[in-house]
């Protein structure tokens, strides 16, 4: 089923700290997962991916972890920056099903200068 | 990234009126294209899905007569919102993508029903 989140949690960091998102997905069969980042009023920018046989892949300050057996995911992103402050959601979708995602709650990254 | 433009960016309109959102894939031919509707502090929630040349799949709970998806061509989709009211007010987010590819946003349309 599609996740809706009657709020936005809120992660609140120091600049130049590090910030973790987590996300729990719903779907045993997802086999890809992306992380987009949402700023105000606009559509969802892609960050990250990782497809299912893989459990860590890095990027350029962020990093994603997956755990299958829990159903879990998680953002990493190092060095935070006040650019970084936006929304983040988790998508999950199985590639044999014309690539339908389905998002998570969403989580509200403030960063602190 | 390829880029999707969605168009207006903003529309107001007065109740029982319809609206028309355009989505269109600027720099590749999207073989399929998504729409999602976001309320306030919410995720976005999948409405329906559209191949070029066929019917839109809705998703459960979403009225097909309601919100009318034509994708016609390789490079366009359209929403229209019919008889809108006031609680159809939303942003409304497109995405595209063609065969192997990742799917690409357009940048949403706020739409508000007066």
């Amino acid at each position: 089923g599609e996740s809706v989140g009657l709020h936005l949690p809120t992660l609140s960091v120091q600049e130049g700290d590090n910030s973790i998102i987590n996300c729990a997905y719903s779907n045993s069969a997802s086999d890809y997962f992306i992380w987009y980042k949402q700023e105000s009023g606009k559509g969802p920018q892609f960050i990250i991916d990782i497809r299912s046989n893989m459990d860590k892949r890095q990027g350029q300050r962020v990093t994603v972890l997956l755990n299958k057996t829990v159903k879990h995911l998680s953002l990493q992103i190092a060095a935070t920056q006040p650019g970084d402050s936006a929304v983040y959601f988790c998508a999950e979708t199985a590639m044999d099903s014309s690539y339908k995602l389905i998002f998570g709650s969403g989580t509200r990254l403030l960063v602190r200068p | 990234g390829a880029v999707v433009s969605q168009h207006p960016s903003r529309v107001i309109c007065k109740s029982g009126t319809s609206v028309k959102i355009e989505c269109r894939s600027l720099d590749f031919q999207a073989t399929t294209m998504f729409w999602y509707r976001q309320f306030p502090k919410q995720s976005l929630m999948l409405m329906a899905t559209s191949n070029e040349g066929s019917k839109a799949t809705y998703e459960q709970g979403v009225e097909k007569d309601k919100f009318l998806i034509n994708h016609a061509s390789l490079t366009l989709s359209t929403l229209t919102v019919t008889s809108a009211h006031p609680e159809d007010s939303s942003f409304y987010i497109c995405s595209a993508r063609s065969v192997n590819t990742e799917a690409f946003f357009g940048q949403g349309t706020r739409l508000t029903v007066v």
